[in-house]
């Protein structure tokens, strides 16, 4: 199964956009990049996925580089309200397990 | 819009106790799944289902059992509860495969004294 590696914290200013690495060198061609945060309390909450391409929806934007091996998740403008446990996932054929690491404590500062 | 609904949100046990956990989602999802998270564990999968009727065994499973006898419904049993169990659950569902997007629910916070 492939691991991923992600920073234990970062902090963002307001506003600005919210870049969170991801490194997963041991990916394998059939397996994707799930993104997905928790919020304190709250359940977990899916932001985004993708295989090769970079990716796109309402709330963040993926960044796979082409060799597979790393992504960036960007949220474009943050707020106060992204403070929260980001979690890079890498799921796909027999890995099927949604396993969360340590993921990334990302603070929204004011 | 509910999306997945756990019930109850908190709950305290003696051990021995027996009970049961309830998870609804209202988005006609096939695939159903319950989760425990504890303090530097992470998420472990306890059970899951891949439709109306089937259940399986996840990475967790010893001493719980669940059944899945709607669709809309997966639940999670402790039939002797036991304070290793003490832990916050949670349900997600995918609408028909495990590598679309999960949607969980809010938990439930189980302590078993």
């Amino acid at each position: 199964d492939a691991k991923t590696t992600q920073p234990p914290s970062m902090d963002c200013a307001e506003g600005r956009a919210a870049n969170l690495p991801c490194n997963h060198s041991t990916i394998s061609g059939n397996e994707y990049v799930y993104w997905y945060r928790q919020i304190h309390s709250q359940g977990p909450q899916y932001i985004i996925h993708g295989l090769k391409n970079n990716e796109t929806n309402e709330m963040a934007s993926l960044i796979i580089t082409e060799d597979r091996k790393s992504s960036t998740l960007i949220l474009p403008h943050a707020t106060l309200r992204d403070t929260a446990v980001y979690y890079c996932i890498v799921i796909g054929g027999s890995n099927y397990k949604l396993t969360f690491g340590k993921g990334t404590l990302l603070t929204v500062n004011p | 819009n509910a999306g997945v609904t756990q019930t109850p949100k908190f709950r305290v046990l003696k051990t021995g106790q027996s009970m049961t956990l309830l998870c609804a989602q209202d988005m006609n999802h096939e695939y159903m799944y319950w989760y425990r998270q504890d303090p530097g564990m992470g998420l472990r999968l306890i059970h899951y289902s891949v439709g109306e009727g089937t259940t399986a065994k996840g990475e967790v499973p010893d001493g719980y059992n669940v059944s899945r006898l709607k669709k809309q419904n997966f639940l999670l049993g402790l039939e002797s509860a036991a304070p290793s169990q003490t832990s916050v659950y949670f349900c997600a569902s995918s609408q028909n495969g495990h590598f679309q997007p999960q949607h969980f629910g809010d938990g439930t916070r189980l302590s078993i004294l």
